[in-house]
């Protein structure tokens, strides 16, 4: 049973468009929401995140927007370049004792020049 | 460098015979983890450490151990690997305070045969 639903499973944006990758949650526990980053042979990095108090997050050319009521929040690449191409995942978790996150399965990212 | 160190970076082995997978962070943390990362299924977690000697399951813990005998380093073990247990690992350590950030291992890659 997948806590967190990610779509879609790849992406293709041309440079200079947005990418825009989504989630959706069941669990009204989650309190916390980032985004990873991960590059072929690398490991995932914090790209952005999230708490449920606020309904946007803007860094950069990333920004996170979260609709608590339809338990979904998305990632938007703005101005994609194809240094942007990699797997990005979303995740959740659930109070700060065990710390898991929850992931998402995953969206490869290519941004074609 | 701030960084989580996990060796070896990829590892061929056969059913039965015992490994370790080592993880180390240099960043004081208190808090560790280990995922697994399989396609279609991101990143899920085996066990976890909140501080020395104390560890605990995550979601997929069956035929890992761990231990936390340092702060430090956080080693995987597998005593009797299966096929089913091939996999891309990662370690993974944050601090209890400030930031939630988890910081990611380059990962290891291991094919049981």
């Amino acid at each position: 049973q997948q806590q967190v639903k990610q779509s879609p499973q790849s992406l293709i944006v041309q440079k200079g468009g947005i990418s825009i990758i989504n989630c959706a949650y069941e669990n009204t526990a989650f309190d916390y929401f980032p985004w990873y980053q991960q590059f072929p042979g690398k490991g995932p990095a914090l790209l952005i995140a999230i708490r449920p108090d606020v309904s946007e997050k803007k860094e950069g050319r990333f920004t996170i927007s979260f609709n608590k009521s339809a338990k979904q929040f998305s990632l938007h690449i703005m101005d994609s370049q194809p240094g942007d191409s990699a797997t990005y995942f979303c995740a959740a978790r659930a109070g700060t004792g065990r710390r898991a996150l929850t992931f998402g399965s995953g969206t490869r990212l290519q941004v074609q020049p | 460098e701030a960084q989580v160190t996990q060796n070896p970076r990829y590892l061929i082995t056969v059913t039965g015979k015992k490994l370790t997978v080592t993880c180390s962070q240099n960043m004081n943390h208190e808090y560790m983890s280990w995922y697994r990362q399989d396609p279609g299924l991101g990143l899920r977690q085996i066990y976890y450490s909140m501080n020395v000697e104390v560890t605990d399951k995550g979601d997929v813990p069956e035929g890992y151990k761990v231990s936390r005998k340092e702060k430090r380093n956080f080693p995987l073990i597998l005593e009797s690997p299966s096929p089913n247990q091939t996999s891309l690992y990662f370690c993974a350590s944050s601090s209890r305070q400030g930031t939630d950030t988890q910081y990611f291992g380059p990962g290891t890659r291991l094919t049981v045969l």
